[in-house]
Order: C-alpha cells, then sequence, then structure tokens
C-alpha cells in the first residue's frame, strides 16, 4: 500500500512568488492536515482538511492557503513568499470518519525561499 | 485540546529502558494521549494512543496514571536508531498540534 506522498521533495523559490505543494492521501483517507517545521523547531498546524472541507486552520496569514479534491489529495498555496516560509512542510492524512485514529506522514516538501 | 508539557531533552543509554514522561494536567475525560516520533528530517511516525489504560504495542508502552493528568511512554529496550524527539500529543475530535517535544539520544 502506498503511503502519503508530497511533490516535490525539494522547491526553490525567491521572495515575493508563489509556492504550490502537493499531497495524496493513502488510499481510503479522507482526511488531510498540513504543517510547517522551521529548521530546529516543533511542527506548526497549518491546515486541516476533511472531505474536502476546510475544518480548522492554525495561526497563519491569509497567504497560506490551500484545497483538497474530490479525489482527496491536496495542495497547499504559499502567496507573496518570505524568507521565514522557508521550511519542511508536511502532510499527513487520517482514515475516514475515525476521529482517533493515528495519523500517517509524508516524508515532506523542503521549501527554500531566497 | 488539552496542552502537555515534556522535558527538551533526555539521554539514555543503548539496551535500557527509555522513559519520556509528559504532563497533562487540564486533560478532558474525552481526550486520548498520542505520542509520536520524529527522526531527523523525516515526518513524524506514530507510536501508540491510550485513553485511561495502559498500553502496549511492538514499539513502546504507555502508562498512564490514574488521574489521567500525566503519562510515561516506555522504551523497554532502547536501540541507537531510537534517537529522535518524541511528541505528547492530547487531544479529542479536532486537529492534531505538536508541541516542541523531547529530544531522546541514545548512547553507546
Amino acid at each position: 500500500e502506498a503511503g502519503v506522498t508530497q511533490s516535490p521533495t525539494h522547491l526553490i523559490k525567491t521572495r515575493g512568488q508563489q509556492a504550490t505543494l502537493r499531497c495524496s492521501p493513502i488510499s481510503g483517507h479522507t482526511s488531510v492536515y498540513w504543517y510547517q517545521q522551521a529548521l530546529g523547531l516543533g511542527l506548526q498546524f497549518l491546515l486541516w482538511y476533511d472531505e474536502g472541507e476546510e475544518r480548522n486552520r492554525g495561526n497563519f496569514p491569509p497567504r497560506f492557503s490551500g484545497r483538497q479534491f474530490p479525489n482527496y489529495s491536496s495542495e497547499l498555496n504559499v502567496n507573496a513568499l518570505e524568507l521565514e516560509d522557508s521550511a519542511l512542510y508536511l502532510c499527513a492524512s487520517r482514515a475516514t470518519g475515525a476521529l482517533r485514529e493515528k495519523l500517517f506522514f509524508g516524508s515532506g516538501t523542503q521549501l527554500s525561499v531566497l | 485540546d488539552a496542552k502537555t508539557t515534556q522535558p527538551p531533552s533526555m539521554d539514555c543509554a543503548e539496551g535500557r529502558a527509555a522513559n519520556l514522561p509528559c504532563n497533562h494536567s487540564t486533560i478532558s475525560g474525552n481526550e486520548y494521549v498520542y505520542w509520536y516520533r520524529q527522526i531527523h528530517s523525516q515526518g513524524p511516525q506514530y507510536i501508540i494512543h491510550g485513553l485511561k489504560n495502559n498500553e502496549t504495542n511492538e514499539m513502546a508502552s504507555l502508562i498512564i496514571t490514574e488521574d489521567r493528568k500525566s503519562s510515561t511512554l516506555i522504551l523497554p529496550h532502547a536501540t541507537l536508531r531510537d534517537t529522535a524527539v518524541y511528541y505528547c500529543i492530547v487531544r479529542a475530535h479536532n486537529d492534531m498540534r505538536f508541541g516542541a517535544g523531547t529530544r531522546l539520544t541514545v548512547k553507546p
């Protein structure tokens, strides 16, 4: 069974540009979570999607946005990139309706903003 | 979701048991305790979770105090590959929010 896949693995952008990160959940999983992890820091919750709807978002500015597609894959968009957006962005998925079940994480996208 | 407190770092000798504490004094009745770990630059990996009974699986044991205000993750025979950041999370139905975790270093 394929795990959570994220693309691209690495992304280099310059200040002011836009970045799009993609996540494919495990087959059968409808919930997708996004996290930001800056170098040496913990995971900061960004967004949670379930059944195509945004369920919750963390304390991030509106230039961080995303969506979930009918096939439950998800995109994270970061507009007007700033240097401090450089981080590892992790996606996780969870099984349908299983609120107490575990999250499965992808390997992340390393975003570098120059 | 309730807040958790963990020591920032711990050391453990290879082959010995690693006991990682977590304080969650504001936990409510329907909140579960979850443990994940993150090995350098990889996505976090689920370890174990529980509500009020002690739990054991192939990776670890979870001991939850009777008042549920704290818990301990036990790695019975730590190896060098167990060196990682360990996160304790308390949640009911909402998003999973990670704290700073405990950086466990297993030494030979």
